[in-house]
């Protein structure tokens, strides 16, 4: 069974830097046949995909544009784990994070099965 | 990007009755739509893929159906556990986008 188990602050400051860590137990960040995501949850702007790491061989990431300048995806191997970095936040980034693994099915990957706990992530000073 | 419009944004329902969600994408995206059940306080959880493929453990009265543009997500017999609110979500191209969802309260 899967399980994604997320940390990090609940309170970040305006202008400094969101990061959450998702570690994997069950599965592993290298796999080839599954992606990792991340997603934010808030009222004003629903559920908002952030963006994905995957290892084909190499690592890739794909991100959302709107959020492309400011963000970083990176796997630990090691730790078997993947992180999330948000720069430059202002309070329109306080939202529920969370984690997700992309499974393949039906002929596509990216449906997020399981997904971590959620993170209330909290911009303010 | 692809917009994803749900509707209704609520629906009113006892336990027992049947209950049809919709949700139509702004450009055809064949059969990859997803249905995810969220109840609050936790993560949202992975009913149905691929339009109308049951996630395993996922109980029958869930069905989804539909192509192209338009896709429904079917509850039949709602049982109490079932009050919740359910997102669509598309993989036919990036970025990944999600329906505003439809929250099933109790009548």
């Amino acid at each position: 069974q899967v399980q994604l188990q997320q940390s990090g602050p609940g309170l970040v400051k305006p202008s400094q830097t969101l990061s959450l860590t998702c570690a994997i137990s069950g599965d592993s960040v290298s796999s080839n046949s599954v992606t990792w995501h991340w997603i934010r949850q808030s009222p004003s702007r629903g559920l908002e995909w952030l963006g994905r790491t995957y290892y084909r061989s190499k690592w890739y990431n794909d991100y959302a544009v709107s959020v492309k300048s400011r963000i970083t995806i990176n796997p630990d191997t090691s730790k078997n784990q993947f992180s999330l970095q948000l720069n430059s936040v202002t309070p329109e980034d306080t939202a529920v994070y969370y984690c997700a693994r992309g499974i393949p099915a039906g002929g596509r990957y990216n449906w997020f099965d399981p997904w971590g706990q959620g993170t209330l992530v909290t911009v303010s000073s | 990007d692809i917009q994803m419009t749900q509707s209704p944004s609520s629906v009113s329902a006892s336990v027992g009755d049947r209950v049809t969600i919709t949700c139509r994408a702004s450009q055809g995206i064949s059969s990859w739509l997803g249905w995810y059940q969220q109840k609050p306080g936790t993560a949202p959880k992975l009913l149905i893929y691929a339009s109308s493929s049951l996630q395993s453990g996922v109980p029958s009265r869930f069905s989804g159906s539909g192509s192209g543009t338009d896709f429904t997500l079917t509850i039949t017999s709602l049982q109490p556990e079932d009050f919740a609110t359910y997102y669509c979500q598309q993989v036919n191209s990036f970025p990944l986008t999600f329906g505003g969802g439809t929250k099933v309260e109790i009548k």
